[in-house]
């Protein structure tokens, strides 16, 4: 069965600063890796969505990579700002199954 | 912008009611699911569908059952609330192939007193 991890749990960081939120799987045989965004009380939106035959995806200031090989994905976010601010949540998907992380708890003080 | 839509967002009830939390898409998607989230914790599968007249449970079991009459609709009901059932619930949506996005919408909470 999969089993997806996110850590930290949680994280503060300072305006300005760039950050990496990490997520590893149990099983390799995925066919893509997506991260979100949630607000409190809100769904989820979709940030970037990284194919199994690729190693990664950019979209503004967010860079994810898959090395799929060692069961890792990680969010790379530039300049943070106050508005990043939530939590991110990674899951994967094998064949009709999506498993999600717990998330990361983002917190960004101006 | 997912065009995936939920009602109510936020509903309380008594128990024993019943309640359909309702989901509709307009995108045309076959597959069509249901989470449940408490609050901080992890998203669990409770139904999904693939298409119409096709519903199946998910990982977690749940008293909650659900229909798939028409491809934009995926209802999810409960014959009798129970405090237990106080959660929020996300549905989303996506196309057959699963290389693609998965879309979601806003959530409902239901709080069952």
């Amino acid at each position: 069965k999969q089993e997806v991890t996110q850590i930290p749990a949680a994280l503060s960081v300072p305006e300005g600063e760039n950050l990496v939120l990490n997520c590893s799987f149990t099983d390799s045989a995925i066919y893509n890796l997506q991260w979100f965004r949630q607000d409190p009380g809100k769904g989820l939106t979709s940030l970037l969505l990284i194919q199994s035959s690729q190693r990664e995806q950019t979209s503004g200031r967010l860079n994810a990579s898959l090395d799929k090989s060692s069961g890792r994905s990680t969010l790379y976010i530039a300049a943070s700002q106050p508005g990043d601010s939530a939590t991110y949540l990674c899951a994967v998907r094998t064949d009709n199954d999506m498993r999600f992380g717990a998330g990361t708890r983002l917190t960004v003080k101006p | 912008e997912a065009d995936i839509y939920q009602t109510p967002r936020y509903l309380v009830i008594g128990t024993g009611k019943k309640i359909t939390l309702e989901c509709s898409q307009t995108m045309g998607h076959d597959k069509m699911y249901w989470y449940q989230q408490d609050p901080g914790m992890e998203l669990h599968l409770i139904h999904y569908s693939y298409g119409v007249n096709s519903t199946e449970k998910g990982d977690l079991s749940s008293e909650s059952t659900v229909s798939r009459i028409r491809t934009e609709h995926f209802p999810l009901t409960l014959e009798s609330a129970r405090p237990s059932h106080t959660s929020q619930y996300l549905c989303a949506s996506s196309e057959t192939d699963s290389g693609n996005t998965i879309y979601f919408g806003e959530g409902s909470w239901l709080t069952v007193v």
